[in-house]
């Protein structure tokens, strides 16, 4: 079935430096992916959609120029936390839509820690 | 705002007892709904969706369009049910974003 891949599924970083968290579609071309935030037993909230060759759209209360998402093809999506902080500290899940189906595949995670 | 409300956060039943998940939603145009399980140490997987009218692993899901449901059901539960179970809705715009409820922690005790 449709695959996503996540990258890395954990990351420890130190405050103020940037961390990359890759997303590809394995199988299928994703033109949307979709990224969220899922704190411990909490569900998920959307961060932001990410569109394929355009800019991504942002979730309210979420700054954009914190969480940079760049979708430069039909299979990559990232999203970048720059000059990270501990309550950035979470685990991030991307997700995208399966074409000709109803359904969403998501990704593994990735669980980032900024210390 | 579409808003998706599952109100209990843990279930325990027993092992052979039915289980049902319940899950509300609001949303002013016509929904497409989901069930999504995550098991331990697993990443979200689809279950069912109500588009399709399926049973998967003898789960199935009625969309209540009167009362804005859409429980999960299962007459007989067993141990490896036990997960977290996400319900979901689908926007109609072009990007279809899916909302989340809360989700509902399923153990089924042996």
């Amino acid at each position: 079935g449709a695959v996503v891949s996540q990258h890395p599924s954990r990351v420890i970083c130190k405050s103020g430096t940037s961390v990359k968290i890759e997303c590809r579609s394995l199988d299928f071309q994703a033109t949307t992916m979709f990224w969220y935030r899922q704190f411990p037993k909490q569900s998920l909230m959307l961060m932001a959609t990410s569109n394929e060759g355009s800019k991504a759209t942002y979730e309210q209360g979420v700054e954009k120029d914190k969480f940079l998402i760049n979708h430069a093809s039909l299979t990559l999506s990232t999203l970048t936390v720059t000059s990270a902080h501990p309550e950035d500290s979470s685990f991030y899940i991307c997700s995208a839509r399966v074409p000709q189906s109803y359904g969403y595949t998501f990704g593994s995670g990735t669980r980032l820690t900024v210390v | 705002a579409q808003r998706v409300t599952q109100p209990e956060k843990l279930l325990s039943v027993f092992k052979g007892a039915p289980v049902e998940l319940k899950c509300n939603y609001s949303y002013s145009g016509s929904p497409e709904l989901f069930w999504y399980v995550q098991y331990s140490r697993q990443r979200l997987q689809l279950l069912l969706r109500h588009i399709s009218r399926e049973s998967i692993k003898g789960f199935t899901a009625d969309l209540n369009k009167g009362e804005t449901s859409f429980h999960l059901k299962k007459p007989f539960a067993q141990e490896e049910d036990s997960a977290m179970y996400y319900c979901a809705l689908s926007s109609s715009g072009s990007a279809r974003q899916l909302t989340f409820g809360s989700g509902t922690q399923l153990t089924v005790l042996p």
